[in-house]
C-alpha cells in the first residue's frame, strides 16, 4: 500500500515558471525524501528532510515539512524543460525501516 | 562501485519460467531494498535487508517471490513460475545508515509473455 499521496497527479507549466508539488502521508516519520524519475526507470535522489527540520534547500529545489499536518511540499524554481519527470515522495519511519512511496506527480515543463 | 547496479536491464521470459534479478549495492551500504513498479504507479515495497537478513519481507506478494543476500552485499530477487502479472520494473536501492539517502539502480524491466 502507498503511504503518501502526491498532489497534483499531473502538472503542466512553461519554462521559467515555478512548480509546486505536495505530499501527504499517514503515520509519523523520521524523514521524508523526494525523488525524480525519468522514463519509468531509476529514481534519482533529490533531497532528504528530517522530521525535526522544517525547510531545506538544494539549488533550485526547496522542500518544506509540516509534521503537524503530515505533509511536505517540493518547489522547483525557474523550471526547465529538463525538469520534466515524475516526482515522488518517500517516507521512512526510522532507521532502516522500509521507504514507502507516494503515487507521484507527473511534471511537464514546456519550452 | 559508484552506484547501485542492476542486471539484466531487461528480461523477457515465458509464463511459468523462473527468473533471477541481481542487485549490486553501493559498496559498504548495509541496507538494501527491492521495489516493484508498474506503469503509472509509484514504487511498491517488496523486501528490505539489513546486512544478510531480511528485516522486512512484508511486501512480497506471494511465495513465488524470494530474495537473498547471503554475504550482505549482492542481492538476488527470485521469481518462480512467473505470471504475466509479474511484468513490471524491479528496482533495487541501498542506503548506508539510519536517516540517510537511499540510492536506486536503473531497474530491471521484466516482461512475462
Amino acid at each position: 500500500s502507498q503511504q503518501g499521496e502526491e498532489d497534483p497527479q499531473a502538472l503542466s507549466i512553461q519554462e521559467g515558471e515555478n512548480a509546486t508539488m505536495n505530499c501527504s502521508y499517514k503515520t509519523s516519520i523520521n524523514n521524508l525524501q523526494w525523488y525524480r524519475q525519468n522514463s519509468g526507470r531509476g529514481l534519482v535522489h533529490l533531497i532528504l528532510i528530517r522530521s525535526n527540520e522544517r525547510e531545506k534547500h538544494s539549488g533550485r529545489l526547496r522542500v518544506t515539512l509540516d509534521t503537524s499536518k503530515k505533509s511536505s511540499s517540493l518547489l522547483i524554481t525557474a523550471s526547465r524543460a529538463a525538469d520534466t519527470a515524475s516526482y515522488f515522495c518517500a517516507t521512512d519511519k526510522g532507521g532502516f525501516q522500509k521507504l514507502v512511496f507516494g503515487t507521484g506527480t507527473r511534471l511537464l515543463v514546456s519550452p | 562501485g559508484a552506484g547501485v547496479s542492476q542486471t539484466p536491464s531487461n528480461k523477457v521470459t515465458e509464463k511459468g519460467k523462473y527468473v533471477e534479478l541481481r542487485c549490486d549495492p553501493i559498496s559498504g551500504h548495509t541496507a538494501l531494498y527491492w521495489y516493484r513498479q508498474s506503469l503509472g504507479q509509484g514504487p511498491e515495497f517488496l523486501i528490505y535487508f539489513q546486512g544478510t537478513g531480511a528485516a522486512d519481507d512484508s511486501g512480497l506478494p506471494n511465495d513465488r517471490f524470494f530474495a537473498v543476500r547471503p554475504e550482505g552485499s549482492v542481492s538476488t530477487l527470485k521469481i518462480q513460475r512467473t505470471e504475466r502479472g509479474d511484468s513490471a520494473v524491479y528496482l533495487c536501492a541501498s542506503a548506508g545508515g539510519p536517516n540517510t539517502e537511499a540510492f536506486f539502480g536503473q531497474g530491471t524491466r521484466l516482461t512475462v509473455v
